[in-house]
């Protein structure tokens, strides 16, 4: 059964950083490139970053380049996404897809003072 | 990055048919196709059918996806009552480089 396991959201104030995990199992993670993307609440969903199979290809939403990173370890099996800089409108359930399958349940960021 | 466009809601009587429907552009829809995702308020998100109109397996049958040009629409049969949800489709952009959303059809069932 595929499963993806997101972690590591939580209450930071603004300016501060997380790190956010994602464990996958059940398929060949390095078939597929690996995505986050985020909801913020009473919003539609909008994609975050994209990492290609080897993590070499990185690809960013315009308006969260500088301030996010994606990054795999495929010998883990697992993505992150290291958010720095945060902001009030970070705050959003954050979702691991593959591709953009989503199967977790997502990690919850909140930012605020 | 530009997002695709589907109708904000969309309603539809009891065990009739309701298709939704997904706008974009030749270096999204056009060339690399939809997948569609279904959420329920207060729910995390679900695939439905990926962007080659497969239907991951446990999705009902009900369900189908198709595409011409740069329209992708999604097919539900049959409605039942839980069908009543969000429903979001997207594409990559080949010309972004991105995941680019619609922003999700209501679906109600009357």
């Amino acid at each position: 059964e595929v499963q993806l396991v997101e972690s590591g959201g939580g209450l930071v104030q603004p300016g501060g950083s997380l790190r956010l995990s994602c464990a996958a199992s059940g398929f060949t993670f390095t078939s597929f490139w690996m995505t986050w993307a985020r909801q913020a609440p009473g919003k539609g969903l909008e994609w975050v970053a994209t990492v290609n199979h080897d993590g070499r290809d990185k690809y960013y939403v315009d308006s969260l380049k500088g301030r996010f990173t994606i990054s795999r370890d495929n010998a883990k099996n697992s993505v992150y996404l290291q958010m720095n800089s945060l902001r009030a409108e970070d705050t959003a359930v954050y979702y691991c897809a593959r591709d953009i399958d989503v199967r977790g349940q997502g990690t919850t960021v909140t930012v605020s003072s | 990055q530009a997002g695709l466009t589907q109708p904000p809601s969309v309603s539809k009587a009891l065990r009739q048919t309701a298709t939704l429907t997904c706008t974009g552009n030749n270096r999204n829809i056009g060339n690399q196709g939809a997948a569609w995702l279904q959420q329920y308020q207060g729910h995390p998100p679900r695939l439905l059918s990926d962007r080659n109109n497969n239907r991951p397996s446990g999705v009902s049958e009900r369900f189908s996806a198709s595409r011409s040009g740069n329209i992708a629409s999604l097919t539900v049969t049959g409605l039942q009552p839980e069908d009543e949800a969000d429903y979001y489709c997207s594409a990559w952009d080949s010309s972004l480089n991105a995941w680019v959303f619609g922003g999700g059809t209501k679906l109600t069932v009357l």
